[in-house]
């Protein structure tokens, strides 16, 4: 088993849909990190949690330590969220390990 | 502000071929990290870096050479290049410490024939 699982590993959505994308992990950490890569293109950094809740524009990522669970919720979504999400998990070093990736396409 | 340059993008070589993806980074970052990226699994660590002329591997560094003489340059030597070195590689930065933002670079397409 995967220290770090996500699911759906595929998603497809009709635009203004409301998107949740999970992220359970087994290993102790100080850091959750959700990362966007678009097809053929680069990875960035949309949060860096370690507890509770973080929004940014219709983005809202979550995460309960207990529990070792996170998500990751796409309000009102577009295509051009369209891209794989990958959610990376640390300790006390920087060393991460990270998912395999939801693979989002939201239709027009 | 460039952030995280990698190049090549792209680069075919053949079997036993040598050569040296770039990374640079202008924030000063402590911390500089190589990745491949393979379908079906997650991004696995090559070597990392904590500051110049300290490097350590990762999870899958057989194949791979790297030297960090500068803050600001990590390259990546691959020796002598596999088919099974056909990869998607990423460079990334961050500050020491977990809590900090990764950035990461452009990518760069491997195959090897």
């Amino acid at each position: 088993k995967n220290e770090v699982e996500q699911s759906p590993q595929n998603l497809t959505a009709q635009e203004g849909e409301f998107i949740t994308i999970n992220c359970s992990y087994s290993v102790g950490i100080s850091a959750l990190h959700w990362l966007q890569q678009h097809p053929g293109g680069g990875i960035v950094s949309l949060f860096m949690l370690s507890s509770g809740k973080k929004k940014h524009g219709r983005l809202i990522a979550t995460i309960n330590i207990q529990e070792k669970h996170s998500s990751l919720h796409i309000t009102a979504s577009h295509p051009r969220d369209s891209a794989v999400y990958i959610c990376a998990v640390g300790g006390a070093t920087n060393k991460l390990i990270f998912g395999t990736g939801t693979l989002l396409a939201v239709q027009p | 502000n460039a952030g995280v340059t990698q190049t090549p993008k792209f680069q075919v070589l053949k079997t036993g071929q040598s050569m040296t993806l770039q990374c640079a980074q202008d924030m000063n970052h402590e911390y500089m990290s190589w990745y491949r990226q393979d379908p079906g699994m997650g991004l696995r660590l090559i070597h990392y870096s904590v500051g110049a002329g300290i490097t350590d591997q990762g999870e899958v560094p057989n194949g791979y050479n790297v030297s960090r003489s500068t803050t600001e340059d990590f390259p990546l030597r691959l020796l002598s290049a596999a088919p099974s070195q056909t990869s998607v590689y990423f460079c990334a930065s961050s500050y020491t410490g977990q809590g900090n933002t990764i950035y990461f670079g452009e990518g760069s397409w491997l195959t090897v024939v």
